[in-house]
This record gives structure tokens, sequence and C-alpha cells, in this order.
């Protein structure tokens, strides 16, 4: 079983939708939780850290489950913009292991 | 402030051919990152540099070499390329282990 597991999509919304992604991880051990965005032939960027109690940061919001080893994202009113591949990263042992999903795509379209 | 810059931004090498791929950062970071991006594989660390002196292997470490020559620069070597070596390689580098910064990265491909 892969460490990191992401449903790799593509997902097509109608701008405006409201779309999540969920990714699991295996080991209990992990620590901390991050969301990146990759757009085609470019570098990821961090769209947010994921904290247990969950965070929010305009349209979108990360949640992080626990007991159910896997985080969400949660995107509210699609815009064209979002469309990118976005990467599940989960660490444990500080910067000692740093585990990328394979990126979910998400195709926004008018 | 130019981040993270890596160089070249594209590659063409013959089997058994040898390069080093740069990369430098200005953000003053302690921990520094080369990963390998692949179709349907993802992103797989191929080795790292908690601090300047030293390294240690990643998830796929054959065939590369690693150089962290000072703080700002960390460069990858590999010694005799192969066809499995075409990829497009990242940079990233880190403060904390958190948010990593990614360089544009290098599209290398071994014929």
């Amino acid at each position: 079983r892969k460490e990191v597991e992401q449903d790799p999509g593509p997902f097509n919304v109608p701008e405006g939708a409201t779309v999540a992604f969920n990714c699991t991880y295996s080991n209990s051990a992990s620590q901390s939780f991050f969301w990146y965005r990759q757009d085609c032939r470019k570098e990821p960027k961090l769209l947010m850290s994921v904290y247990s109690s969950g965070n929010e940061d305009g349209r979108f919001t990360a949640q992080l489950n626990r007991a159910s080893q896997y985080i969400s994202l949660l995107i509210r009113d699609s815009k064209l913009s979002d469309s990118a591949t976005y990467l599940c990263v989960v660490t444990r042992g500080g910067y000692q292991k740093v585990t990328f999903g394979t990126g979910t795509k998400l195709q926004v379209i008018p | 402030n130019a981040g993270v810059t890596q160089t070249p931004k594209f590659q063409v090498l013959k089997t058994g051919q040898s390069m080093t791929l740069q990369c430098a950062q200005d953000m003053n970071h302690n921990s520094m990152y080369w990963y390998r991006q692949d179709p349907g594989m993802g992103l797989r660390l191929i080795y790292y540099s908690a601090s300047e002196g030293t390294t240690d292997k990643g998830e796929v470490p054959n065939g590369y070499n690693v150089s962290r020559l000072n703080k700002r620069e960390f460069s990858l070597r590999l010694e005799s390329a192969a066809p499995s070596q075409t990829s497009v390689y990242f940079c990233a580098s880190s403060e904390r282990g958190y948010e990593q910064f990614f360089g544009p990265g290098t599209r290398l491909t071994v014929l």
C-alpha cells in the first residue's frame, strides 16, 4: 500500500461548483499535512497547511481526520483559475520523511 | 529575491553521459531537496540536505550523487545517465521542514 494515496481524477466541475478531494495516509506516525497546487508544467506551490482543528483560507477549507487517516480539501465557488493538480503532502520525523501524493487533477469548465 | 533557481531548464543526454544539475536558493534556508517527478509516480525524493555539510539519501538515490556546496547551493550529478532517468527534476528548500519552495524544474531526456 502506498504511504499517501489520492484519486488521480480528473475531476471536471462547472464554474461555481463545490468540489472536495480526499487523501489517505497509511502511517499513523505522520505529523504534518499540507496541500500543494501544481499548474501544468510548473513547480508545486504550497496552497495551505492542514491543522488538526481544520482551517479555512477564503474558498478553501482543509480538514484532518486522524482516526481515519485522511485529509480533505474543499473548494467552494470554483473558478477557472482553480484548474490544476492538487498534491497531498504528509511528513513525519520532521523533514526526515516527506511524502507527496501523486495528485488529483481538477478541471473547472465554463 | 529570486527564491529557488535551477539550471539548466532543459537537457538532452545520450546514455552514459554525465551532467550536473545546479540549484541555488537565496532565502537562507537550511534544508534543501532534490526530487524527480514522473507521470503517475508523484514527486519522489532523491537526496536531501538538512543543513550545510550534510546530505542523506531519499527514496530513489541510485544513479545520483549530490553536493551541498554551501548554504545556498545544492547540486545533483548523474554520473552515467540512463533512459530511466528521463524525468523532471525539482530542487526545493525549506526552513524548519515545513513549507517547501520549489525551483522551476529541469526537464531531462536521456536517449
